[in-house]
């Protein structure tokens, strides 16, 4: 039973490009989040995803868009990348219902220069 | 707005021996749900323990059990018998619901532990 997945595992971009984060949640999750995690801080929610629409978001600008596809898996986007962007991008799934267990993959990390 | 409090940002602590790690935390929510992950350096988050508001005993899963004092407002991890492939860094969570019926976790700022041989 594959668990969480993420690609890519690492990335860098200069500042003002455009950045796709990919995740596939775990089998037989509908709900997948995503959370930035600055260097040295925890987790920052970012946006969640179920039924292919955004439900709940976090403190981030319009910037961070996402996606989620038919088979759950979804996507994260970052535009006019930031230096202060630079992070490790987790993606955790879950069940709408129940829904308190996050599965976490193990991340994308982010650099911007 | 919920608020997770890690007062302790990094702790060394002798092979086989027990350490507390501190939560504290802040809600108006009755029911809410307090987690520990452990994030090695790899970057994965892995979840150890869970506890609900409403649970009436401490949560034990094998070597970790949560202290969930509620008074206090206090949700501490231990670990007994610690080993060396504890040394990671180590967060604690809230579940939040969201507007929507789902939840979203609100994460403390971490501890990191180092378990010397």
């Amino acid at each position: 039973d594959a668990g969480v997945t993420q690609s890519p595992t690492h990335l860098i971009k200069t500042r003002g490009q455009q950045v796709t984060l990919r995740c596939s949640p775990k089998s037989g999750h509908d709900t997948v989040s995503w959370y930035q995690q600055a260097l040295g801080q925890g987790p920052q929610f970012i946006f969640q995803y179920y039924e292919e629409e955004e439900r709940q978001r976090g403190n981030f600008p319009d910037r961070f868009s996402g996606h989620q596809f038919p088979n759950y898996s979804s996507e994260l986007n970052v535009n006019a990348l930031l230096l202060g962007d630079s992070a490790l991008y987790l993606c955790a799934s879950s069940l709408r219902k129940p829904s308190y267990e996050q599965y976490f993959g193990p991340g994308t990390r982010l650099t911007v220069t | 707005a919920q608020k997770i409090t890690q007062t302790q940002p990094g702790m060394f602590v002798q092979e086989k021996e027990a350490v507390t790690l501190d939560c504290t935390y802040d809600t108006s929510d009755p029911s809410y749900g307090l987690f520990w992950y452990k994030q090695p350096s790899s970057g994965e988050m892995i979840f150890l323990i869970y506890q609900g508001s409403y649970d009436q005993q401490n949560a034990t899963e094998g070597r970790y059990s949560l202290n969930f004092q509620k008074a206090r407002k206090s949700a501490n991890l231990v670990i007994s018998a610690s080993q060396l492939g504890d040394s990671a860094m180590y967060f604690c969570a809230m579940r939040e619901a969201t507007n929507f019926g789902n939840e979203k976790l609100t994460f403390g700022t971490g501890t990191r532990l180092t378990i010397i041989p």
